[in-house]
Order: structure tokens, then sequence, then C-alpha cells
């Protein structure tokens, strides 16, 4: 069983519109990380979450400790979000989900 | 440059030989992380360090693995005696340190080393 679950895998979207991605968790955590991977590699952290919600432009992202689940949310996408979406978790040891690949289309 | 830098940004090298890569941390950051992609896969954590000591070894792959630190700065990932399954991208990161390894201090990437063992 992996410690991060992410979903969805893939995910598509039309320009505008509003996205989710979800994280759940099964160890115990200092912090929440969300990371985006562009196409080229490079790896960008977007948010650290210990409680409540975080808000950064267009970005969202809050977290439940109680049941263990973060949501990324993305308002009025652009082709430019397009990238992986990396959700992590740490305290002594960091962990990783699969990824949300997400392709915003025009 | 302000970023995390590594070297090389590619290696090439046949299986059976040992590997060096180098991470040059931002300046004042005290916390670097080592991860390692592999193709198609996600990201695993490798080992931390908290200044020149790493607390946890444990998530070093093999005894093939071994990093150091000193004063503080510059860390070297080595890798003996290369595999096949070795080849991945290995990613440094740095960041001020916070009340834990992974707390609320953000990680600040390198763009990695691409190594392709032969």
């Amino acid at each position: 069983k992996n410690e991060v679950e992410q979903s969805p895998q893939n995910l598509t979207a039309q320009e505008g519109e509003f996205i989710t991605i979800n994280c759940s968790y099964s160890v115990g955590i200092s912090a929440l990380h969300w990371l985006q991977q562009h196409p080229g590699g490079g790896i960008v952290s977007l948010f650290m979450l210990s409680s409540g919600k975080k808000k950064h432009g267009r970005l969202i992202a809050t977290i439940n400790i109680q049941e263990k689940h973060s949501s990324l949310h993305i308002t009025a996408s652009h082709p430019r979000d397009s990238a992986v979406y990396i959700c992590a978790v740490g305290r002594s040891q960091f962990y990783f989900g699969t990824g949300t690949s997400l392709t915003v289309i025009p | 440059g302000a970023g995390v830098s590594q070297s090389p940004s590619n290696k090439v090298t046949e299986k059976g030989k040992d590997v060096e890569l180098r991470c040059d941390p931002i300046s004042g950051h005290t916390a670097l992380y080592w991860y390692r992609q592999s193709l198609g896969q996600g990201l695993e954590f490798l080992i931390y360090f908290q200044g020149n000591s790493a607390p946890d070894k444990s998530g070093l792959p093999s005894d093939r693995f071994s990093a150091e630190r000193t004063g503080g700065s510059v860390s070297t990932l080595t890798i003996q005696r290369t595999q096949q399954e070795d080849s991945a991208v290995y990613l440094c990161a740095s960041s001020l340190v916070g009340p834990s390894p992974f707390s609320n201090q953000p990680q600040h990437f390198g763009d990695g080393t691409r190594l392709s063992i032969l």
C-alpha cells in the first residue's frame, strides 16, 4: 500500500475549467507539500500545509488532518498550468504520490 | 546564480563504474535533500542532511549508495559499482531548516542529474 495516494492519475480540462486534484495519506505528518513538475522536468514547490487552507493566485490548497486528505484546486485553468502535480508528505521521511498529469486544452 | 545547482546535468557511464553527483544548495540553506526519479515513475526520497549530518539513511536503495556533506554546503551522492537500475534523474533540493525536516519550509529544487547506465 502506498503511503500517499493521488487522484486522478490523469486529467484533461478545457481552458477556464475549475480543477481539483486529491491526495490521501496514511502516515503521520509534519506537513504536506504540493509540487509542480513541468514537462522539462523542473520541480517547483507550490504549497506547504499543516492545517487549513492556503491560496496563491489561482491555486488553492486545503488539508483536513483528521481525514488525512488534501486537495489542490486550480481556478480558471490555463494551458500553462499543464504539468504534473505531486503531493508529498513527511515527518522524518518524505513520501510522494505518483502525481497527477494535468493537460489544459485551449 | 541563486538557485540550487547540480552537476553534471547528464552522465552516461558503463555498468560497474562509480559515479559522483554534486549538489550546491542555496546559500544559507542548512537542509539538503536527495531524491531519485526513475523513468515513468514517481519521486523517491533518498536522504536528507541537517547541516553536515544525515540522521536517517534508510532511504538509500543499497549500500552502493552513499552521500556526504561537508562545510554545511556542497553535497555529493556517490554510487559505486553502478547497475542499470540506477538509471534515473537524481534531484537535489535545499531549504531553510524548520522544526522537522519536511515541515513548513519550501524546498527549492535543482534541475537534476540525468544518469544513464549502459
